[in-house]
């Protein structure tokens, strides 16, 4: 199957810093998807970006199909920014990575 | 909001019994993904339906099973429990073919 590897494991930001999450996947893909978990263990849907750039407010996110990688990028992060970042990728089923634990400190 | 509802939020239950995990899609949505969230395993998919009919299955015991209802709900049923089994399992829909999924909040089932 599709393997999924995310960068970094564990991340740790003083409030206002940005940063990048990565996401690498081992065959092409048809489908796409970050997603964040809060500490109460909700799934949000963040993007579905199969290929091509998006931006929702702070967050932005690329994926190069053709190199098989996915950036999360978090600017200006917040308190409310911390917790468990998947990337999930799919040809049939989503396939997800182990995600980065991210913590934003005030 | 994901649209998506997942009943009961919380269950907690002994080793040996048998428990049934509820889901209802996103208005529209003809496909139901159920996937197991443990602290060991990570999230791996289990299940998927498809307007009724099972479409893949993935990493599911046969300690479990599910269905896709006309009304295209979906229900997990998992039985003859062990402590392993303690774990947030969450349903997610999507129109079907390669389409965004979108999940909901999640059961988190403790066996005790």
């Amino acid at each position: 199957g599709i393997q999924v590897e995310q960068s970094p494991p564990d991340l740790i930001l003083q409030e206002g810093a940005n940063s990048t999450l990565r996401c690498n996947f081992s065959d092409s893909v048809n489908n796409l998807q970050w997603f964040h978990q809060n500490p109460w263990g909700q799934l949000i849907n963040l993007f579905y970006i199969p290929s091509g750039t998006k931006q929702n407010g702070r967050l932005s996110a690329t994926t190069v199909a053709t190199e098989r990688y996915s950036l999360l990028y978090i600017s200006s992060s917040q308190t409310t920014d911390s917790g468990v970042y998947f990337c999930a990728v799919a040809r049939a089923r989503l396939t997800f990575g182990e995600g980065t634990q991210l913590t934003v400190n005030p | 909001d994901s649209g998506v509802t997942q009943t009961p939020k919380h269950l907690i239950t002994a080793t040996g019994q048998r428990v049934t995990l509820r889901c209802s899609p996103r208005s529209g949505d003809l496909s139901v993904y159920w996937y197991q969230q443990s602290l060991d395993q990570g999230l791996q998919f289990l299940i998927q339906y498809y307007n009724g009919e099972e479409r893949a299955k993935g990493n599911i015991l046969e300690r479990f099973s599910a269905q896709q209802f006309p009304d295209l709900h979906s229900e997990l049923n998992l039985s003859s429990l062990e402590l392993g089994d303690s774990a947030l399992y969450f349903c997610a829909s999507s129109v079907g073919g390669v389409q965004p999924q979108h999940f909901g909040d999640g059961t988190r089932l403790s066996i005790l």
